[in-house]
């Protein structure tokens, strides 16, 4: 089976531009995460979804982040207008629900990750 | 709330000594709690998991119990190896509530 896939893997950007990462979950399921990960905060959750609705966007840290999943298999962060201070790895995750019987414990399956330069 | 405290890094261990990383949790309810590892330039994957109360999670030799008295569910491994350096990281989701919580993680170094 094919896990998160994200794109791109690595992007250079001048500040003041434009940077979309984008997301494709696992298949089937229903909540997803972006992450984002530095050597000074770790890993601070930005927004997740469930059905494709944001849940919690309380962890985007400005207006210049925006976050949409127009359709289950498919989910982008953008920034816009870059900044230095954005440069990070961000990560997509994706999970499905817990169910009633407690076999499926919500296990989170994380992509590669995005690692994002802005000069 | 719910939040998950574990050790500050890095841990620096020679082949073939025993590990062993704390983490402990504050939760409302039965939490499941998780250890995810990340290598480096990769995402995070589940090292293993516990869903409740004395359950004990185990894989490639790391293991780690739930224990609700102590809040605690410290993961230890008995012989680490070079291959097992990266960050580990301590989780916990609340029963039904797929938000995750996340330690600020560990890094191990192992030796040869």
């Amino acid at each position: 089976d094919a896990g998160v896939i994200q794109s791109p893997r690595h992007e250079v950007t001048e500040m003041g531009q434009e940077v979309t990462l984008r997301c494709k979950p696992i298949s089937g399921h229903d909540y997803l995460f972006w992450y984002r990960q530095t050597m000074m905060r770790g890993l601070e959750l930005l927004i997740y979804f469930n059905n494709n609705v944001p849940i919690d966007d309380s962890g985007m840290p400005e207006d210049r982040f925006s976050a949409k999943m127009p359709n289950a298999s498919f989910s982008t962060l953008k920034i816009q207008p870059s900044e230095p201070r954005d440069s990070a790895v961000y990560f997509c995750a994706s999970s499905l629900s817990p169910d009633s019987s407690g076999e499926n414990t919500g296990e989170l399956f994380f992509g590669e990750g995005s690692r994002l330069t802005v000069l | 709330g719910n939040s998950v405290t574990q050790m500050e890094g890095p841990v620096t261990l020679s082949e073939e000594a025993f590990l062993t990383i704390n983490c402990t949790y504050t939760a409302t309810g039965y939490p499941s709690l998780f250890w995810y590892v990340q290598y480096p330039g990769e995402g995070l994957q589940l090292l293993l998991k516990a869903t409740k109360a004395d359950d004990k999670g185990s894989n490639k030799g790391f293991e780690a119990t739930y224990r609700k008295e102590t809040t605690s569910f410290h993961l230890e491994k008995g012989s680490v190896q070079v291959s097992d350096s990266a960050v580990y990281f301590c989780a916990l989701t609340p029963y039904y509530f797929n938000k995750f919580y996340f330690g600020s993680g560990t890094k191990l170094n192992v030796k040869p």
